[in-house]
């Protein structure tokens, strides 16, 4: 099943800014849009984003999402140490009738 | 608040077949605009969508499983549950459960804590 493209890995300081990016094709993030999930090591993923830019109660401002064509991205600032994590696109693929994920960001704080 | 709590056995034979149930407590799981999915993980590697129902019955499976996939609800139970036929090595992964937002748009939003099911004799 064909998913969604997520670089492995992304490190920035302390305090700066990220941009995650999940790209996709027009049956899925072009068409649906994505959500964007966190992971911390042991722990289940945790919804951060859905339909591109809709935060769940709870989640800080500094965590937004937006879409371009068949392009997701996250965009987290103020870096802090707790943002060290995994991070995941999801979206619905019409084509497929199913969900498709992304292999996922390492995001690296130093 | 919404739970989702994974159950079944931590070990399962090869070519047997791997039994999973989610319970869900907090809603009802025939709530109207949700369907109930299957999320797996194998040990350092990505998510992978299995399947997912709605508590009338209808399933969307992932095509890479369908051939030994089935996914069936107990709505008396308020439950959901997962059976993967023939598992090999490679089905050794943590079972997450989680619930489907589906209609104008689609995501996950509450997921259980997971479950780690491996494959070995």
């Amino acid at each position: 099943q064909a998913g969604l493209t997520q670089p492995p890995s992304v490190s920035k300081g302390l305090r700066q800014t990220a941009t995650l990016t999940c790209t996709g094709n027009s049956s899925n993030v072009g068409n649906q849009g994505a959500s964007w999930l966190q992971q911390h090591q042991g722990h289940p993923p945790k919804l951060l984003s859905y339909r591109n830019n809709n935060r769940p109660s709870g989640i800080s401002e500094r965590f937004s999402a937006s879409r371009s064509g068949n392009t997701a991205s996250l965009t987290i600032t103020g870096l802090q140490p707790e943002d060290e994590a995994d991070y995941y696109c999801s979206a619905w693929d019409s084509s497929l009738t199913g969900w498709v994920f992304g292999g996922g960001t390492k995001l690296t704080v130093l | 608040q919404l739970q989702l709590q994974e159950s079944g056995p931590g070990l399962v034979e090869p070519s047997e077949t791997l039994s999973l149930a989610c319970t869900v407590s907090g809603d009802s799981i025939s709530s109207y605009s949700y369907y109930w999915g299957w999320i797996r993980q194998p040990p350092g590697k990505g998510l992978e969508w299995i399947g997912s129902i709605y508590y009338s019955g209808s399933t969307y499976y992932n095509p890479s499983l369908k051939s030994r996939v089935t996914i069936s609800v107990d709505t008396s139970k308020n439950q959901f549950s997962l059976k993967l036929s023939s598992v090999t090595a490679a089905d050794t992964a943590v079972y997450y459960c989680a619930r489907a937002i589906t209609g104008t748009t689609y995501y996950f939003d509450y997921w259980g804590q997971g479950t780690l099911v491996t494959v070995s004799s």
